[in-house]
């Protein structure tokens, strides 16, 4: 039973622009969200998070959005670039971090 | 260097066949996690270490798995007669205070191990 999703598999972005990852949780009593970046054959590295008292939370280029009466949470990423491009998993901190499926980015040139 | 570290990085067993993951946590870490990640899924929550303490493990899925962290620093997970099911990467993460609070985890690099 998936309480964090994350319904778009993959994404491709023009460098420069905006890149948009969304990500719906079902369990109202998560307290703080996660984003995380994953290259290939490496391990998860930490984002930006918010906490669940928050709506906005803004570092660098990076700003996580929460809507927790619709229990939605987005990252936006501005300016976009290649080095970006990676799977990106939105989480949900409880006991544990509950982790959405991912979703790849791609940013082209 | 000052990561997370797992080893192996890669192991291929038999199905049938006893294996045994190590992760060294950041030093003066508090906290320990195990993750298994499928193919095309998000790493999913396999138990928890505060210290030597093991405060959950609702996420192992069989008996066959078993972690341990004698000494509250290095942690084993060690999956007995392995089946294909068990083929994934293993992720170990770890924290320098409890689960709570949206305190962040390092994740190591992973072991992908594949069951044939």
């Amino acid at each position: 039973d998936q309480q964090v999703k994350q319904n778009s598999p993959s994404l491709s972005v023009q460098e420069g622009r905006i890149s948009i990852l969304n990500c719906d949780y079902t369990n109202s009593m998560f307290d703080y969200f996660l984003w995380y970046k994953k290259y290939p054959a490496e391990g998860p590295t930490f984002l930006i998070s918010i906490s669940s008292i928050k709506d906005k939370n803004e570092d660098g280029r990076f700003t996580v959005f929460l809507n927790k009466s619709a229990k939605h949470l987005s990252l936006h990423i501005v300016p976009s670039q290649p080095g970006d491009s990676a799977v990106y998993f939105c989480a949900a901190s409880g006991d544990a971090l509950n982790f959405g499926k991912g979703t790849s980015l791609l940013v082209t040139p | 260097g000052a990561g997370v570290s797992q080893s192996p990085r890669y192991k291929v067993a038999k199905r049938g066949q006893d294996v045994a993951l190590r992760c060294d946590p950041i030093s003066g870490h508090v906290s320990l996690f195990w993750y298994q990640q499928a193919l095309g899924q998000g790493p999913e929550f396999l138990t928890y270490f505060q210290n030597e303490a093991q405060l959950d493990k609702s996420g192992l899925p069989s008996d066959r798995f078993f972690a341990e962290r004698p000494e509250g620093s290095v942690s084993t997970l060690k999956i007995q007669r392995t089946q294909q099911e068990d083929s994934a990467v293993y992720l170990c993460a770890s924290s320098s205070t409890g689960t709570s609070g949206g305190n962040e985890q390092f994740f190591g690099p992973g072991t992908r191990l594949t069951v044939l």
